[in-house]
């Protein structure tokens, strides 16, 4: 079985700019997480969304929004990026909410 | 979901076993205790959760102390590809709750193996 694919891998934007992240779930999976990670801060939560319903929200400014589509594939978007915004984005699934999650590769964004 | 406190950092012999505890004093009864662990610039990856009982699987055993306020990561034979950051996570795995299904990544522990 496939594991989590996230695309692009890398990407590199500039301040003002917005991105849009994809992820694609284990077959199967309804629930996927986005958590960002930075050297910083570490591994923080971003959203969690389960049948297309975004169910729990983390502490991040309206810029960074999401959706779950019917195929519970999932976009991140961040709008008017900020040089803080440079992180590792990381999509994480599992079968259902609150069950062992499983982490794709990350999108590494880099904003200049 | 409970806070959890583990070592900055480890290291282990190639070929020995690498224990690693956490602590979790204020964990609730109806928190698991998850493990895992991250490789330089990959995603997380799923080690073990459990309960209250000792759990084993392919990669690790899981010793959860009888009051559920500590336990201990144990790779019985760590090689160098076990070099990496391991998180212990406590939380809800079912009922209601309003943190759901997040997880509360502390800073984790870097266990280095070497040769």
């Amino acid at each position: 079985k496939a594991g989590v694919t996230q695309t692009p891998r890398y990407l590199i934007k500039t301040r003002g700019q917005q991105v849009t992240l994809s992820c694609s779930p284990i077959s199967g999976h309804r629930s996927v997480s986005w958590y960002q990670q930075t050297p910083g801060q570490g591994l923080q939560f971003l959203f969690e969304y389960f049948s297309e319903t975004q169910r729990n929200k983390g502490n991040f400014p309206g810029r960074f929004s999401g959706r779950q589509f019917s195929n519970s594939r999932s976009e991140m978007n961040v709008s008017t990026l900020e040089l803080g915004d440079s992180a590792l984005y990381l999509c994480a699934s599992s079968l259902e909410v609150r069950q062992e999650q499983f982490f794709g590769p990350g999108t590494r964004l880099t904003v200049l | 979901d409970a806070k959890t406190t583990q070592p900055t950092s480890m290291d282990c012999a190639e070929g020995r076993a690498a224990n690693l505890p956490c602590n979790h004093s204020t964990i609730s009864g109806n928190e698991y205790v998850y493990w895992y662990r991250q490789i330089h610039s990959q995603g997380p990856q799923y080690i073990i959760h459990g309960l209250k009982n000792n759990e084993t699987n392919e990669m690790a055993s899981l010793i959860i102390t009888e009051d559920r306020k500590s336990s201990t990561l144990i790779l019985p034979h760590a090689t160098l590809r076990d070099t990496a950051v391991y998180y212990c996570i406590v939380r809800v795995a079912s009922g209601r709750g309003s943190t759901l299904g997040r997880l509360y990544f502390g800073r984790g522990t870097q266990l280095t193996v070497w040769p």
